[in-house]
C-alpha cells in the first residue's frame, strides 16, 4: 500500500517568508509525528498528533512553528517568518497506535532551504 | 555532551565485510533501543528494536546492547553495496513513548 507522502520534496524560500509543509500519513494510522533533521544533528521531535487528543507541541522550537491535522489524516506544518536556521529536512511519520507503538513509518521528507 | 553520541563516518568497507556501527549514551535510564536505516533522500526505516541488554539477530543484522557500558552496536554480516546508507540509533527510557532520542547517524559505504 501507499506509504507516508510529503510535499513538496524541496522548498527554497527567502528569509522572512512563511512556508507550509504537507504530510499524508498511511491510511488508518491514528498517530502522526513531525521531526526536523538538521545537518550534524539527530532527528529532533517537533509535534505529535494522536486521534482527537490535544497534540503534544512540546518539541516546537518557537512560536513561529505550528501544525494542524485535519480530519485525523493530512497534516500541515507551518513555519512563519522563516529564518536561515530553519533550513533542514522536515520528516513526517505515522504509526498505527501512538504512545504504545515504536514502529513509525517515515515519509521521504521536505528539504527546506531558507536563503 | 549529547545524550546519544554516534560517529558520523563515513565508514567505507569492502563488500562482504562485517560492519560494526555503534552508539554511546549517557542516560542510564534508557532501556529501549532502535536502529534505523536511512537511504539518501528517504525517510528512516526501522531495522531493529531491542529491550534492555543482550543480543537480537535478524538475518544479516545483529543488535547488541551493553547497558553496563552504555553502548549499543549494530553488526552487519556479509555487507552488500545495497547496505550503503546512514544508520541512526534511537533510544528511550520508557515503553509507550514517542519521544526517542536519536543519534546523528553514521554514513556507511559498502564498496563493490
Amino acid at each position: 500500500g501507499a506509504g507516508v507522502s510529503q510535499s513538496p520534496s524541496n522548498k527554497v524560500t527567502e528569509k522572512g517568508k512563511d512556508v507550509e509543509l504537507r504530510c499524508d500519513p498511511i491510511s488508518g494510522h491514528t498517530a502522526l509525528y513531525w521531526y526536523r533533521q538538521s545537518l550534524g544533528q539527530g532527528l529532533e521531535f517537533l509535534i505529535y498528533f494522536q486521534g482527537n487528543s490535544a497534540p503534544d507541541k512540546s518539541g516546537l522550537p518557537s512560536d513561529r512553528f505550528s501544525a494542524e491535522r485535519t480530519g485525523g489524516s493530512v497534516s500541515t506544518l507551518t513555519i512563519q517568518r522563516t529564518q536561515q536556521e530553519d533550513s533542514a529536512v522536515y520528516l513526517c511519520a505515522s504509526s498505527l497506535v501512538g504512545a504504545s507503538s515504536y514502529e513509525q513509518y517515515f515519509g521521504p521528507g521536505t528539504r527546506l532551504t531558507v536563503t | 555532551q549529547k545524550e546519544v553520541e554516534q560517529d558520523p563516518g563515513p565508514l567505507s568497507v569492502p563488500e562482504g565485510a562485517i560492519v560494526s556501527l555503534n552508539c554511546t549514551y549517557s542516560n542510564s535510564a534508557f532501556q529501549y533501543f532502535m536502529w534505523y536505516r536511512q537511504y539518501s533522500r528517504k525517510g528512516p526505516e526501522l531495522l531493529m528494536y531491542t529491550y534492555s541488554s543482550g543480543n537480537k539477530e535478524d538475518g544479516r543484522f545483529t543488535a547488541q546492547v551493553d547497558k553496563s557500558s552504555k553502548y549499543i552496536s549494530l553488526f552487519i554480516r556479509d555487507s552488500q553495496p545495497s547496505d550503503s546508507a546512514t544508520y541512526l540509533c534511537a533510544m528511550s527510557s520508557t515503553s509507550g513513548t514517542y519521544k526517542y532520542i536519536f543519534g546523528t547517524g553514521t554514513r556507511l559505504k559498502v564498496l563493490a
